[in-house]
C-alpha cells in the first residue's frame, strides 16, 4: 500500500515551453502533498506544499507564477513549470501524506525534467 | 531552526554493520526519519522513530535518538550490496504543516 507515482518519469523540452508534473497517490487519499526539487548530489528542497482545494503554500523563494501547483483531488496535484528554462533542469518529487495521518510521507519516484 | 547535518560518504564490507549519523535542531520535531534514495529514484521510506522513543529496531535497522543532543544515528547490520544508496535523514516541522526538513544524504557504498 501507500504508492505515489509521477508522470512523466523523463520529460525533455525546449526552453519557453511549460511542463505539467502529475503525481497522485494511487491506493489512499492524500489532503496534503509536497512538491521537492532536488539537484545532483544535494539533498531535497521544498518547495511548495499542496493542500487539496486550497492554493499552496510556497516556499520562500519559490516563484508561485513560475512553478503552478494545482491539487483538484485527494488524489492527484499537478507541477506546472511555466516557460521553462535550462536552469529549471532538476529532478522534481512529490510526496503525498495520508489524510488523517501526519506522521508519514510517502515519495513518488520522481521525474527528470531537462530543459535545451 | 531546521538545520538537519549528515556526514557524506561511507564505505562499508558485506556483512559488516554501518552506521549513519545525523543532527537536527528543532527540538520541537516530533517524528524523525530515514529514508533511503537509490539512483534516479524517489525515496523510500526505511524507518521512523517518535521523538519520545530513544531506540527502535526493525529487522536489520536500529534507530538511536538522543534528545538532548538531538543526535539521531541509523545502524544497519550485515550490510548488503542491495543496501548501496544515499540515506537521508529528515524531521517533521510541526509547526510547518509537519513537512520534513531533509539533511543532506549519506552516500553509503557496499563493497562486495
Amino acid at each position: 500500500g501507500a504508492v505515489v507515482s509521477q508522470h512523466p518519469s523523463r520529460v525533455i523540452c525546449k526552453s519557453g515551453t511549460s511542463v505539467k508534473i502529475e503525481c497522485r497517490s494511487l491506493d489512499f487519499q492524500a489532503t496534503t502533498m509536497f512538491w521537492y526539487r532536488q539537484f545532483p548530489k544535494k539533498s531535497l528542497m521544498l518547495m511548495a506544499t499542496s493542500n487539496e482545494g486550497s492554493k499552496a503554500t510556497y516556499e520562500q523563494g519559490v516563484e508561485k507564477d513560475k512553478f503552478l501547483i494545482n491539487h483538484a483531488s485527494l488524489t492527484l496535484s499537478t507541477l506546472t513549470v511555466t516557460s521553462a528554462h535550462p536552469e529549471d533542469s532538476s529532478f522534481y518529487i512529490c510526496s503525498a501524506r495520508l489524510a488523517g495521518n501526519q506522521e508519514t510521507q510517502y515519495f513518488g519516484p520522481g521525474t527528470r525534467l531537462l530543459v535545451l | 531552526g531546521e538545520d538537519v547535518e549528515q556526514s557524506l560518504f561511507l564505505s562499508v564490507r558485506e556483512g559488516d554493520s554501518s552506521v549513519i549519523n545525523c543532527t537536527y535542531t528543532d527540538s520541537s520535531s516530533t517524528y524523525l526519519y530515514w529514508y533511503k534514495q537509490e539512483p534516479g529514484a524517489g525515496l523510500q521510506l526505511l524507518t521512523y522513530i517518535f521523538s519520545n522513543m530513544d531506540m527502535k529496531q526493525d529487522q536489520r535497522l536500529t534507530v538511536l535518538l538522543n534528545k538532548k543532543d538531538k543526535h539521531l544515528s541509523l545502524r544497519i547490520a550485515d550490510t548488503q550490496t542491495g543496501d548501496s544508496a544515499i540515506y537521508f535523514c529528515a524531521e517533521s516541522i510541526p509547526h510547518g504543516n509537519n513537512r520534513l526538513a531533509f539533511g543532506k544524504g549519506n552516500q553509503v557504498v557496499v563493497i562486495p
